[in-house]
């Protein structure tokens, strides 16, 4: 079946401006999760729902950084007033009930 | 605050010899480890997790770990040219079984033909 989707795929924003991260997780998947990386990095913890909860949001760095998944579904990261500092690639996951976590293909997102 | 340590590498090993990846970390309390793939430019797709101390094989790949000395490894048994790529490590945050993974920055590894 379909993977995790993302989009866009690639984003491009003047300083200053917001923008919405979408991700499409796998069919049936409960558990959504979003995280940031930085060429050379790891992926860096967000946050994550169950259904359309979110459980933690401790990863999130600042009050410009939310996220919903209103229907327990479909979840978007949405980055207030951004920061050329904000600027990585932006990846979810979904789980299932078993232990593994399959990445989206990512947002790169550029702040100017 | 939980940490996961890797070598960044480069890792640089001949086709068909054995890989060896390691990790530590620090949350002594940690119970479930991971090791992702991330080909340059891709998402990281898992290729092992590990619960208990000894070791887990799957087909070229086996998993140890070692929860007294906080440390997991990963070793790549007859390595291909197609294994190279950066190999992350990750540990389970909080949140029990639901919980998010800590990833280490990952270790670059390079099977030479």
């Amino acid at each position: 079946g379909a993977g995790v989707s993302q989009s866009p795929r690639y984003k491009v924003t003047k300083r200053g401006q917001d923008v919405a991260l979408r991700c499409d997780p796998i069919s049936g998947h409960v558990s959504l999760y979003w995280y940031r990386q930085a060429l050379g990095q790891g992926p860096e913890f967000l946050t994550y729902f169950n259904y359309e909860a979110q459980q933690d949001k401790s990863g999130l760095p600042n009050d410009r950084f939310s996220a919903e998944r209103p229907e327990g579904s479909i979840s978007t990261l949405t980055i207030q007033r951004t920061e050329q500092r904000d600027s990585a690639m932006y990846r979810c996951a979904s789980r299932s009930d078993t232990d593994t976590q399959y990445f989206g293909p990512g947002t790169r997102l550029t702040v100017l | 605050q939980k940490e996961v340590e890797q070598n960044s590498g480069p890792l640089s090993v001949p086709e068909g010899a054995i890989a060896s990846l390691n990790c530590t970390y620090s949350d002594r309390g940690s119970q479930s480890f991971f090791w992702y793939r991330q080909y340059s430019g891709k998402s990281p797709e898992l290729i092992m997790f590990i619960y208990s101390n000894g070791d887990k094989e799957d087909g070229r790949f086996t998993a140890q770990l070692n929860k007294a000395s906080q440390y997991v490894s990963l070793l790549i048994r007859d390595s291909q040219p197609s294994d190279s790529a950066t190999y992350l490590c990750a540990v389970r945050g909080y949140g029990g079984s639901q919980g998010n993974l800590i990833f280490g920055k990952g270790t670059k590894l390079s099977v030479k033909p």
